[in-house]
Formats: structure tokens, sequence, C-alpha cells
């Protein structure tokens, strides 16, 4: 079957520090993979895709790549914000591009 | 920002009333969920729909029913509410699905937040 797996929280990283946040997966066929964020009292946003091995997806200085060796989708961020502080969701969605599978969601909290 | 409404955003209710939750869009996009959010478990998908009056289960349905009579509305009804559907209730909509399209993502509303004593 299809699962993510991410990184268990909470995250607390001083300002312009670099954040990684750990997503592996389980899939059958040719998943699409997402990172989505939900902010305090807010729905969830996508911040980045990416639908195929290889590519990187990218978004606010985020970055993810697809690495289906290792069956991976790591988020990177080079130099986080306070602004930045939120809930990160590692996603995928199936062959049929309509069935997705969440993470159970890292809380970033970044200090100045 | 995509037109998800999501009604009511709050609600209270005791165990063993009924509730139902709306979701309306404005995107006229064909597939429809509702998730339910709970700490330690991110997202976990409810029901679905991929058309006016075609629905499916996801992996937590137990307890819940779903109707979509017109494309822009997605009702989810507790016929009788449980502590235990103490939640957050999110809509979403995605623009996948057709022949031939790649997969698209999800478009979240703001959430409902439901409270059973």
């Amino acid at each position: 079957g299809n699962s993510v797996t991410q990184m268990e929280g909470p995250v607390t990283l001083s300002e312009e520090a670099f954040l990684t946040i750990n997503c592996t997966y389980t899939a059958t066929g040719y998943p699409s993979l997402f990172w989505y964020v939900q902010y305090p009292g807010e729905g969830l946003q996508l911040l980045l895709k990416a639908t195929k091995a290889d590519d990187k997806g990218s978004n606010k200085g985020f970055e993810a790549t697809y690495r289906k060796e290792t069956t991976s989708f790591h988020l990177e961020k080079g130099s986080v914000q306070v602004s930045d502080s939120a809930v990160y969701f590692c996603a995928l969605s199936d062959w049929t591009g309509n069935q997705f599978y969440f993470g159970t969601g890292t809380s970033l909290t970044v200090i100045p | 920002d995509a037109g998800i409404t999501q009604s009511p955003r709050h609600k209270v209710t005791e165990t063993g009333t009924p509730v139902t939750l709306r979701c309306h869009q404005t995107e006229n996009h064909r597939y429809m969920y509702w998730y339910r959010q709970d700490p330690g478990h991110g997202l976990r998908l409810i029901h679905y729909s991929y058309g006016v009056k075609d629905t499916d289960k996801g992996e937590v349905s137990d307890g819940y029913s779903v109707s979509r009579s017109k494309t822009e509305d997605f009702l989810l009804t507790l016929e009788s509410a449980t502590s235990s559907q103490t939640s957050v209730y999110f809509c979403a909509i995605s623009e996948s699905g057709a022949e031939g399209a790649g997969p698209g993502e999800l478009f979240f509303g703001e959430g409902s937040r439901l409270t059973v004593l």
C-alpha cells in the first residue's frame, strides 16, 4: 500500500539555521510527492511538489528532490525565518492522482 | 486562493446528536475530499467524491456519511456524534482526475473545529 513517514517533531531552530525535515514513502507505481505547510489556524497549502524521479520542487527558498532509489523527499531550506514557523506535511498522490496520503506532520518553530 | 468555504467553522455538540458539515467550492473541481486532523495522526481521509452522486470511503469512514448532489457542495454527516469524532475537519478539492491529466494538487478549506461533549 501507500504510506508516508516523516520525522517526528517538534523542531526548534534559530533564525538563519539550516532546515531538514526527512520524509520517506512507500508506494506502488509512480507517485507524485508534495510538501504542504499549515500556518496556525489555517488550512494546508501546497509548498512544493515533484512528479517524477529526480525532479526538484522549490518554492520560497524551500527545496525537495524526488529520490526514487531511496524513496525519499526530504525538505530543506538554507536559512529559516521566524515566518517559517508552521507545521509541514509530506504527502504523496497515487498513480491516479486522486488519492492522497499524508505524513503525520512536523511542527517547526523558528526563534529570533 | 481557491474558493472553498466550510461551515460551520466551529461547533460544539453533545454525544448522540447529528451533525452536518458543509463544504462549498466555486472552482468547479471534480474531486472533493473530507479529512480529519488529529494530533499524532496527521490528516486521515474520511470520504471523497469524484463527481455528483459519486462517492467512496477513505481510511476512517466509520460513523460518517457524505452526499454530493451538486458539483459545488459536499456534505459530511455524523449521524450520531461521539466524543472520538472531536476533531478538526478539512475539506479539500482537486483538479486532477481527468483522463490524460497529470496529478494535480489539493486545495484546502480553513477547517471546521468540532467538539463533541
